[in-house]
């Protein structure tokens, strides 16, 4: 029972390439989540889905898209990398239910140069 | 005005203190969620509490939902607490999260 896998946990972009970050879940949960952690700020919500079919924007969307591929898998694509887009992005999941604990991903260290 | 603020952004205590981090928030939530973050970068939850206080083994932590406000205590701290602390205010369903408290426990 891995919990919640992200790939890969370092990457290095020159400005305007193109990257998925992948995020799967092992624990049949309904809603997946996008974050990035920035020094200064709390993470911030870039995407989710809360079911298997469904995605919706989060505080921070732009230059990002998001997948949701199965109820496993929730990924996250920059199609033109920015300098602005060099953060620390999490992957999370929960049940999707009000009150319910999330589990988050270890977490992919993206730098744009 | 951040929605969610905790305080202190940072703190540094010796060995066996008692260690309280504060977090206030100005939503209405459903839950408010208190997580730990190591320096390898991973997140963990700590606890996800509506109301009351929760306790598990050296951590306690408390709501006041009139007042807006959560503590996480830290009793007998050890260096191995040392970590970013961070909570989270579950609004409908969007999860609001502090800046985090970086906790440096010395030997």
């Amino acid at each position: 029972n891995a919990g919640v896998t992200q790939t890969p946990k370092f990457q290095v972009l020159k400005t305007g390439q193109s990257m998925t970050l992948q995020c799967a879940q092992d624990m049949n949960h309904n809603s997946m989540y996008w974050y990035r952690q920035d020094p200064g700020m709390g993470l911030r919500l870039i995407y989710y889905s809360a079911s298997e079919g469904t995605t919706d924007k989060g505080e921070v969307p732009n230059g990002y898209n998001v997948s949701r591929l199965n109820k496993r898998e929730f990924s996250l694509r920059l199609e033109s990398a920015a300098p602005s887009q060099t953060s620390v992005y999490f992957c999370a999941s929960n049940r999707g239910a009000l009150n319910t604990e999330a589990f988050f991903g270890q977490g992919t260290r993206l730098t744009v140069v | 005005k951040n929605e969610v603020e905790q305080s202190p952004q940072n703190l540094t205590a010796q060995e066996g203190e008692f260690i309280t981090i504060n977090c206030s928030y100005s939503v209405g939530i459903s839950a408010l969620h208190w997580l730990q973050q190591h320096p390898g970068g991973g997140i963990v939850s700590l606890f996800m509490l509506s109301s009351g206080k929760k306790k598990h083994g050296r951590l306690i932590a408390t709501i006041n939902i009139q007042e807006k406000h959560s503590s996480l205590h830290i009793t007998a701290s050890h260096p191995r607490d040392s970590a970013v602390y961070i909570c989270a205010a579950l609004s409908g369903s969007r999860l609001t999260f502090g800046e985090g408290t970086q906790l440096t426990v010395n030997p």
